[in-house]
């Protein structure tokens, strides 16, 4: 069965400082892998994904993820956090070229970038 | 301007009143699906469909209908609405099912008393 967690509810950085949001999935196969934002009152926007390819992804607003087989990893990166990234960050995943299978989204870690 | 819609945005019924929440998305999609989004739970799919005519149930399809008679509209249909079905409800559709990101609607917050 497929499954994604993101070890910690909350992160909490400085405005300048690098930032780490982590996921590790588990899966049969091969993964499909996304990372979703979640601004307040809204509904969630795609920031990137991996699906096969270059270990290192690069989506928008400056986000990168990547992706580590060994460890069944996808951990979010950004060099420089701004205030403006606070939100909520899920982590999804589904077996890849597998028809009808579901998109497992993690609980979500909240991002909190202080001025 | 190509979005996910979701109708209504804030809905609160009684226990036992049938509902009806409309999506609509207006980029051509074959794939669009249904979750509910609960503190601590992350999202969890209720149903999803591949094309016209062909739905499925995700993880959490108890309590839920939904019907996919034209390409561009997938409503949710809570029959008789509990409680336990309080919760923010999330339309997302994507090009073709897979490896496509979803598109996401702006989310119906629905409350059953």
């Amino acid at each position: 069965a497929q499954s994604v967690a993101q070890p910690e509810d909350q992160v909490n950085v400085a405005e300048g400082n690098p930032l780490t949001v982590k996921c590790t999935y588990s899966v049969s196969g091969n993964p499909y892998l996304f990372w979703y934002v979640q601004y307040p009152n809204r509904g969630l926007q795609f920031l990137l994904k991996y699906i096969t390819g270059d270990n290192l992804v690069k989506g928008s607003y400056g986000f990168e993820a990547e992706f580590n087989k060994s460890q069944t990893s996808f951990h979010l990166k950004k060099p420089s956090a701004l205030v403006s990234d606070s939100a909520l960050y899920f982590c999804a995943v589904r077996e890849g070229n597998q028809a009808g299978t579901a998109l497992i989204f993690g609980k979500g870690t909240t991002l909190s970038v202080s001025s | 301007e190509a979005q996910v819609t979701q109708n209504p945005r804030y809905l609160i019924t009684v226990t036992g009143k049938k509902l009806t929440v409309t999506c609509s998305q207006n980029m051509n999609h074959e794939y669009m699906s249904w979750y509910r989004q609960d503190p601590g739970l992350g999202l969890r799919q209720i149903y999803y469909s591949m094309n016209v005519e062909v739905t499925d149930k995700g993880d959490v399809p108890e309590g839920y209908k939904v019907s996919r008679k034209e390409k561009r509209n997938f409503p949710l249909i809570l029959e008789s609405p509990s409680p336990n079905q309080t919760s923010l409800y999330f339309c997302a559709s994507s090009l073709v099912e897979g490896r496509l990101e979803q598109y996401f609607g702006p989310g119906t917050r629905l409350t059953v008393t």
